[in-house]
């Protein structure tokens, strides 16, 4: 199975920026990276999807590598309610599939 | 405007019972998915529904597990008989296009079912 891989945890300070890496090496061509995140008791949240070019939302960035085998997500200043697991997943076939995730712990 | 909606928020029963687990999705969203994340275990996929009818259904474990939505709008998810390893949480997506594209899909809280 083609699957996306991402460290299981990273920690930031607060109010730092944070880069969320994600390696998809077997990604195809029109295959989108999507990003979600999951606050504890809480079901998975939306963050940002691309496919190709670099994207902007209110929440975060994406910036998606030219060959397109990797990803990162930027968080452009932690607060304490950024942490959460956040998940790199891409549409193989019919279905997302999440891999394990990156625990993200925010220091004050 | 309402998200997705799943209840109960937790359930317990004992093995061999039947539970039947509620999703209502975002008003509009043809396209509903089932996911479930079992002990220890990442987030799986179980099935997928557009409208009323099943476009995917490759992700559910065994005959015990039977979904519906009949109508289109709301979905349930039955487990009969529940089994120990049937214990996780179970999520509701729903989106309005196919969640495989240029979309994204909108989450519930997710039941969590704890057979014992």
């Amino acid at each position: 199975d083609a699957k996306t891989t991402q460290p299981n945890s990273m920690e930031s300070n607060e109010e730092e920026p944070v880069h969320l890496p994600c390696n998809h090496s077997t990604i195809s061509g029109t295959d989108y990276i999507h990003w979600y995140r999951q606050l504890p008791s809480q079901g998975p949240e939306y963050v940002i999807h691309g496919l190709t070019s670099n994207v902007n939302n209110r929440m975060a960035s994406l910036a998606i590598a030219e060959d397109r085998k990797s990803s990162t997500l930027i968080l452009h200043r932690a607060t304490l309610r950024d942490a959460a697991v956040y998940y790199c997943i891409l549409n193989y076939g019919q279905n997302f599939v999440f891999g394990p995730g990156t625990r993200l712990s925010v220091l004050p | 405007e309402a998200g997705v909606t799943q209840f109960p928020s937790h359930s317990v029963i004992e093995k061999g019972q039947t539970v039947t687990l509620r999703c209502d999705p975002i008003s509009g969203h043809d396209n509903l998915y089932w996911y479930r994340r079992v002990m220890g275990k990442e987030i799986k996929f179980l099935l997928h529904f557009v409208k009323e009818s099943k476009q995917d259904e490759s992700g559910m474990p065994n005959n015990r597990f039977l979904a519906e939505r009949t109508g289109g709008t709301y979905s349930t998810l039955k487990v009969q008989p529940a089994e120990l390893e049937d214990s996780g949480v179970y999520f509701c997506a729903s989106s309005q296009d196919f969640w495989g594209q240029n979309t994204e899909a909108f989450f519930g809280q997710g039941t969590r079912l704890t057979v014992v």
